[in-house]
């Protein structure tokens, strides 16, 4: 079946670089998403990857695509507190339908 | 340019009431999509739609729960008799073709029910 999972929690000092992983399960995903939610509001892209590329960076951030292993990971560098979000990792499928992951809580301590 | 508006944003309603939610998508965009987000939970797709088109129900629960996208007018997701466990954070995006790689999310409404 189709589902992407997500560490929950993830929390680092500012200034550090942050890690979020991600592990999908349709092999035919054609996009890969990341997305960030700051509380009570909707969703904002981040980046995006196609399946067929296995790394994309955009200033300070850099995604990385593991195709084989179905895993995929967003940095953060230089992390700051305005970085304090719920990241979403979803996935397109081959139906063109878009399965979110559970997302990963951020916390930036200053 | 406006992008997706939904409203309204916060909406409370008594067990057994009809819920009515509707998303107006960005200007050119005639694909809508419809998520629930249950607290501490990630997205779940619901509909996509296209103009008069229902085209993938297959995340909606089977009764109370409909959704319309007219030709003319925004897309209505309806909840008919809502429970307490329909309280959630309902998202519609929108995208300006099914293939491409982006839908660009509205703020979503804030659904209680008391």
């Amino acid at each position: 079946g189709e589902d992407v999972e997500q560490s929950l929690f993830l929390s680092v000092r500012e200034g550090d670089s942050s890690v979020i992983n991600c592990t999908y399960t349709d092999s035919s995903s054609t996009y890969l998403y990341w997305y960030k939610q700051e509380p009570g509001a909707g969703l904002q892209l981040l980046t995006y990857i196609f399946s067929n590329m296995d790394m994309k960076q955009d200033q300070r951030l850099t995604v990385l695509l593991n195709k084989k292993d179905k895993h995929l990971s967003l940095r953060i560098a230089d992390t700051q507190t305005g970085d304090s979000a719920i990241y979403f990792c979803a996935e397109k499928t081959s139906y063109d339908k878009v399965i979110f992951g559970p997302g990963t809580s951020l916390s930036v301590i200053p | 340019n406006a992008g997706v508006m939904q409203n309204p944003r916060h909406l409370v309603r008594r067990r057994g009431q009809e819920a009515r939610l509707r998303c107006s998508p960005m200007k050119g965009h005639s694909h809508v999509y419809w998520y629930r987000q249950l607290p501490e939970e990630g997205l779940k797709f619901m509909v996509y739609l296209q103009k008069e088109n229902i085209i993938d129900e297959s995340g909606m629960p089977k009764e109370r729960f409909s959704a319309e996208f007219p030709k003319e007018g925004p897309s209505i997701l309806r909840i008919q008799q809502v429970v307490r466990g329909d309280s959630a954070a309902y998202f519609c995006a929108s995208s300006v073709a099914r293939a491409t790689y982006e839908q660009y999310f509205g703020p979503g409404t804030r659904l209680t029910v008391t």
